[in-house]
């Protein structure tokens, strides 16, 4: 297995624009995170689905941010309009939820909205 | 919910010493404590984790520590190496089956010294 994938790794883009990470987690994993990492911040999680739902979205800092999971291989987050202070780099993690709770982390992408 | 606190914020050793870091939670009913280790501009990657049925676990240079009275655990790497350099994260959360309400600490900077 090729591990958690995200994309694109790095996106540079302009304060107002809309911009789309993208997540695969681990085949046959059920459960996954999305993380953002700031240095003021530290590492947040902003939402998390189980079986493609999402469970608890009580971590996405506002209504310009939005994902989806529409099917087990695939999930999304979503930034309109991005704002500089959205820069960071976002993390997607994926889980067993059946069995011990390690968490795998995809390698990440470093959003800087100028 | 669950607050993790994490200390040091940064800690420097000379290789070949040990390091310490602690982390205390607020959570009495949190059960599974994992640590990552973050290389720079890398992902974080499960390294070690202790459930509150055991009080200290150990792999090779590598020891976490489990008061639950207390409510704080630690990380402890003996014999420092330069690869050791790396930011270290604890976490909490309540089931070893399911993630939902893991929480992380700010992490630890630790760099080993030549």
């Amino acid at each position: 297995d090729a591990g958690v994938i995200q994309s694109p790794r790095h996106e540079v883009t302009e304060m107002g624009q809309e911009v789309t990470l993208r997540c695969k987690p681990i085949s046959g994993h059920d459960y996954l995170f999305w993380y953002r990492q700031t240095m003021m911040r530290g590492l947040e999680l902003l939402i998390y689905f189980n079986n493609n739902v999402p469970i608890d979205d009580s971590g996405m800092p506002e209504d310009r941010f939005s994902a989806k999971m529409p099917n087990a291989s695939f999930s999304t987050l979503k930034i309109q309009p991005s704002e500089p202070r959205d820069s960071a780099v976002y993390f997607c993690a994926s889980s067993l939820g059946t069995t011990y709770n390690e968490q795998f982390f995809g390698p990440g992408t470093r959003l800087t909205v100028l | 919910g669950e607050n993790v606190e994490q200390h040091p914020s940064t800690l420097s050793v000379q290789e070949g010493d040990s390091a310490v870091i602690k982390c205390t939670y607020s959570d009495s009913a949190s059960n599974y404590f994992p640590w990552y280790k973050q290389e720079l501009g890398k992902r974080p990657q499960l390294i070690i984790d202790i459930r509150s049925n055991v009080g200290e676990k150990k792999d090779q240079r590598i020891a976490v520590t489990l008061n639950k009275t207390a409510k704080h655990f630690s990380l402890h790497i003996t014999e420092t190496q330069p690869e050791d350099s790396a930011v270290y994260f604890c976490a909490a959360s309540r089931s070893p089956r399911n993630n939902n309400d893991m929480r992380f600490g700010a992490g630890t900077r630790l760099t080993v010294k030549p």
